[in-house]
C-alpha cells in the first residue's frame, strides 16, 4: 500500500536559517510524483515544488528545493533563507498510479508544523 | 477563472441528518477529489475522480458517496451524519496526470453534534 511518513509533527527554526522538512514514501509502483504544499494558518493550501520518478535533477522553485533520493524512498523539502512568512503547516504527497483502472489518487502525510522565530 | 468553489463555508449537523457538500471547477480538470483534515492532521482521501462517471475510494470512503457525472462537479454526500464526521472538508481538482498539482477550494467547516 501507498503511504507518505513526515516524522517530525514540528520545528522551530531561527529566521534566515536553512530548514529541512522530511518525508519518505512507500510504493511498489515506478512511475509517481511527489509534492509538497504549504498550509497557512489562514487554512488555504498552497502548491510549493514537485518532483517526478523519472526527474534526474531535484526541483527547485525559488527558496524552495527538493531533495529528491530515489534509493532510500525520501523527498525532503529545503527551505532556504527562512522567513517569518513560512510559518506554517507543509504537507508532502504523492501521486501513485493504482491498479487495475490506471487510476492516479494523491495522498498526503501527517504534516509538519514549522515555526520561524525572529 | 473562480478556480474550485466549495459550499457551504461552514455547516452544522445533527448525527443522523444528510448532506451534500459542493464542489465545481472551471478548468476542465479531469481529476477531483474529496479530503477531510481533522484539527492537527494531515489530509485522508475520501474519494477521487479522473472524470465523468469514473470514481474510486480513497482511504476513508466509509459513510460517504461521491458521483461525477459533469466534468465540472463533483458533490459528496453524507449519509447519516456521525460525530466522527466532524472536520473540514477540502475538494481539489487537476489534470489527471503527471506533474499537475492539485488546486484546492478553500473547505468546508463541518461539525456534528
Amino acid at each position: 500500500a501507498q503511504k507518505i511518513t513526515q516524522t517530525q509533527p514540528g520545528m522551530f527554526v531561527q529566521e534566515k536559517e536553512a530548514v529541512t522538512l522530511d518525508c519518505t514514501y512507500d510504493t511498489s509502483d515506478q512511475s509517481y510524483g511527489l509534492f509538497w504544499y504549504k498550509q497557512p494558518s489562514s487554512g488555504e493550501m498552497i502548491f510549493l515544488i514537485y518532483q517526478g520518478s523519472y526527474d534526474e535533477q531535484n526541483a527547485t522553485e525559488g527558496r524552495y528545493s527538493l531533495n529528491f533520493q530515489k534509493a532510500r524512498k525520501s523527498a525532503n523539502l529545503v527551505i532556504s533563507a527562512s522567513q517569518l512568512g513560512d510559518s506554517a503547516m507543509y504537507f508532502c504527497a504523492m501521486r501513485t498510479i493504482t491498479g487495475y483502472s490506471s487510476a492516479s489518487k494523491i495522498i498526503f502525510g501527517s504534516g509538519t508544523r514549522l515555526s520561524i522565530r525572529p | 477563472n473562480a478556480g474550485v468553489t466549495q459550499t457551504p463555508k461552514f455547516q452544522v449537523l445533527k448525527t443522523g441528518q444528510s448532506m451534500t457538500l459542493q464542489c465545481a471547477q472551471d478548468m476542465n480538470h479531469e481529476y477531483m477529489s474529496w479530503y477531510r483534515q481533522d484539527p492537527g492532521m494531515g489530509l485522508r482521501l475520501i474519494h477521487y475522480s479522473v472524470g465523468a462517471g469514473i470514481t474510486d475510494q480513497g482511504e476513508v470512503p466509509n459513510g460517504y458517496n461521491v458521483s461525477r457525472s459533469t466534468t465540472e462537479d463533483f458533490p459528496l454526500r453524507l449519509l447519516s451524519a456521525a460525530p466522527s464526521q466532524t472536520s473540514v472538508y477540502f475538494c481539489a481538482s487537476s489534470l489527471y496526470r503527471g506533474r499537475n498539482e492539485q488546486y484546492f477550494g478553500p473547505g468546508t467547516r463541518l461539525t456534528v453534534t
